[in-house]
């Protein structure tokens, strides 16, 4: 059974439209984040959270909001969407300790095509 | 602001050899943490291994092993006995210290095994 449940498997928009990509881990981590693939940029770190906190924000645009309403969910808004945002979504999960050198687990994506 | 580097775009073998993939990094941090991580052709990224800056020994699991040359700050992934199975693309990636949970990604390194 998958640990990282991300939905929709794919997901096709309109130019200007709003999308929200879903994420709910079940490894019982305390940290997760959102990735982003193209062909452009290979796995592109856009955001970390830690216990529902965020920590990291590598994205420029405010069209990307993540919201984390549980500590095992973290979604990913995505407003006024654009042609340039087709990619695959990656979400991550780890479990946090001091050492900070816990391994990331990974959802298997939503695949975003924008028209 | 740490950056990972992959050179080797592709690489092809023939299985039952052993193969290396390079990746180097940069980092002002005195402690940090590497890492390698697989993509499979259905998209699914697993982690493989890791290596702690601060550990002299080389680190090993399995088929894989890592060799971790410090002064040239360069951590390259060793494959032996390849399988066909070990074609997929292979990303290395590093975190820093513990004020920050973001993990960076090289672009990988798309590996085919041959028969």
């Amino acid at each position: 059974d998958p640990k990282i449940i991300q939905k929709p498997k794919y997901l096709v928009a309109v130019t200007g439209s709003e999308k929200i990509l879903i994420c709910e881990q079940y490894l019982g981590h305390n940290a997760m984040y959102w990735y982003r693939q193209s062909a452009k940029k290979p796995l592109e770190f856009m955001f970390s959270y830690s216990y529902q906190k965020l920590m990291d924000n590598q994205t420029a645009s405010s069209r990307f909001q993540p919201q984390s309403s549980k500590k095992n969910h973290l979604d990913l808004q995505i407003t006024a969407l654009k042609p340039d945002d087709s990619a695959t979504y990656f979400c991550a999960s780890s479990q946090e300790t001091v050492i900070s050198n816990e391994r990331l687990f990974f959802g298997h994506g939503t695949k975003l095509s924008v028209l | 602001a740490q950056k990972v580097t992959q050179t080797q775009t592709s690489i092809s073998v023939v299985e039952k050899t052993t193969v290396t993939m390079d990746c180097v990094y940069e980092t002002r941090d005195s402690s940090y943490f590497l890492f390698w991580y697989k993509q499979t052709a259905s998209g699914e990224i697993v982690f493989l291994i890791r290596q702690d800056s601060y550990k002299k020994e080389n680190a090993t699991v399995g088929h894989y092993s890592l060799n971790f040359q410090k002064p040239k700050s360069s951590i390259g992934l060793i494959i032996t006995a390849t399988q066909i199975e070990d074609s997929a693309v292979y990303f290395c990636a590093m975190r820093g210290p513990s004020n920050t949970n973001k993990v960076v990604f090289g672009t990988g390194t798309r590996l085919q095994v041959l028969p």
